[in-house]
């Protein structure tokens, strides 16, 4: 199984703070990485695919960048909404696995 | 708007079985390969299934293989998880999806417990 090392687990920010998670995987797996963010109680929100396209909707201070086994999911100017949980997903190959998930909160 | 409803949830014994489902309006289900995903309680997320749009493949984590089955109706939009012998580390909230998870439902909590 590919495994997807994330880090840091949580880290404090304030607002307008630039913010790096970043994904480590245990093998090549091309660009087929996407990031999620998920607060509390609610479902997962797809914010990168391909690892570095930008869904639609998702605002510009959003980005991705990485290949083959290192990804980041960078936010340029932390929002008050932002704060939340991110997780990387690979869906190279089956099973398909998560990071362990970063969770930004308020400094 | 695509919606994606799940449900079928609830609390179930361990050994026993459930099956859940997922309708889908606002997308061309048929065009779509679909996911199961789960996140037990104050953890990650945590990928199952897959199936292909006309059903004729699907993959799953070694956790839930020979437990669990995918399955999908494109006739109805609907898409389903047949879960057998559930054990207390299936308790999770679980959530269908398309399948690079653009679209998501809002989850259905499945409790094992005696």
């Amino acid at each position: 199984d590919i495994q997807m090392t994330q880090s840091p687990s949580s880290l404090s920010a304030s607002v307008g703070d630039r913010v790096t998670i970043t994904c480590r995987a245990s093998q090549d797996i091309r660009n087929d990485l996407g990031w999620y963010q998920q607060k509390p109680g609610k479902a997962p929100k797809r914010l990168i695919y391909a690892a570095s396209s930008l869904q639609s909707g998702v605002p510009s201070r959003f980005s991705g960048s990485g290949s083959g086994t290192e990804f980041t999911l960078t936010i340029s100017s932390l929002q008050p909404e932002d704060f939340a949980t991110y997780y990387c997903l690979q869906h190279n190959d089956y099973p398909w696995t998560f990071g362990q998930g970063t969770k930004v909160e308020i400094k | 708007e695509v919606q994606l409803v799940e449900s079928g949830g609830g609390l179930v014994q361990p050994g026993g079985s459930l099956r859940l489902s997922c309708a889908a309006s606002g997308l061309t289900f048929s065009s779509y390969w679909m996911s199961w995903l789960r996140q037990a309680p104050g953890k990650g997320l945590e990928w199952v299934a897959n199936i292909k749009r006309d059903g004729s493949e699907e993959y799953y984590v070694d956790s839930v293989k020979g437990r669990f089955t995918i399955s999908r109706d494109n006739a109805k939009n609907s898409l389903y998880l047949q879960m057998n012998s559930l054990r207390a580390e299936d308790t999770a909230v679980y959530y269908c999806a398309t399948k690079y998870f653009e679209y998501w439902g809002q989850g259905t909590l499945v409790t094992v417990s005696s």
